[in-house]
């Protein structure tokens, strides 16, 4: 079993300061963790996902998540927050099962960015 | 091409319409899904196919009906909808198929808007 919490359902921030979106995780395998943004009446895109490879991963547009097994988080950070970052951060996590992937998704944080 | 294309983008129908959402990819993805979207919350999966065969129904009502016709195709039929199906219905594809890949991405269409009235 699997499950995505994602700690904030709206996080507002001024343009320039920091941005820090938090996901917590269970998996009962080696998790596949991703960060997907969407914007208003669009598809999703992804950010960022996690390939084990290291714990620290970039993505697009500045974001960065770091994996904390200890801590099961994969939370998601950027230096600087731009105008065109507001928009809807949803974590997931999948599994891989029989031919296709299983996708928990967290309920989505909503990003305001503020002039 | 590492896109998936939906169209129509927008569709507005009512209760008796019959109409056709679809989706395309070019990317080789043997796995394709069908996600509906309510407003300010997560996509809720529909249907999953794997190598053109249903693998996955999430109890949908038959009012909706997928179709595979090929590996790059996935149609989803309405008809007899209701005003609470109005939302945004996502389709996505991934690499899987038969061996499953670990940290496997999906890739998302942008979607389309569906109005009931």
């Amino acid at each position: 079993a699997q499950s995505v919490t994602q700690l904030d359902s709206h996080v507002s921030v001024s343009e320039g300061t920091p941005v820090l979106l938090r996901c917590n995780y269970s998996s009962s395998y080696s998790p596949s963790l991703f960060w997907y943004v969407q914007h208003p009446n669009k598809g999703l895109q992804l950010l960022l996902k996690y390939t084990s490879a290291a714990t620290l991963v970039k993505g697009i547009n500045g974001f960065e998540a770091e994996f904390k097994k200890s801590e099961t988080s994969f939370h998601l950070t950027k230096p600087s927050a731009h105008m065109s970052d507001a928009a809807e951060y949803f974590c997931v996590v999948t599994q891989s099962s029989g031919g296709y992937q299983k996708v928990t998704f967290g309920i989505g944080t909503k990003l305001q960015v503020i002039p | 091409d590492t896109e998936v294309t939906q169209t129509p983008k927008h569709l507005v129908m009512g209760m008796t319409n019959k109409k056709s959402l679809k989706c395309e990819q070019h990317m080789g993805h043997r796995a394709m899904y069908w996600y509906k979207q309510k407003a300010k919350k997560p996509p809720e999966l529909m249907f999953v196919y794997s190598y053109e065969k249903l693998s996955i129904n999430e109890s949908v009502p038959s009012r909706f009906s997928p179709e595979c016709p090929n590996s790059s195709l996935l149609n989803l039929h309405l008809h007899a909808l209701q005003p609470e199906d109005s939302a945004l219905y996502l389709c996505a594809s991934s690499q899987d198929g038969g061996r499953p890949l670990p940290n496997e991405k999906l890739f998302f269409g942008s979607g389309t808007q569906l109005s009931v009235l």
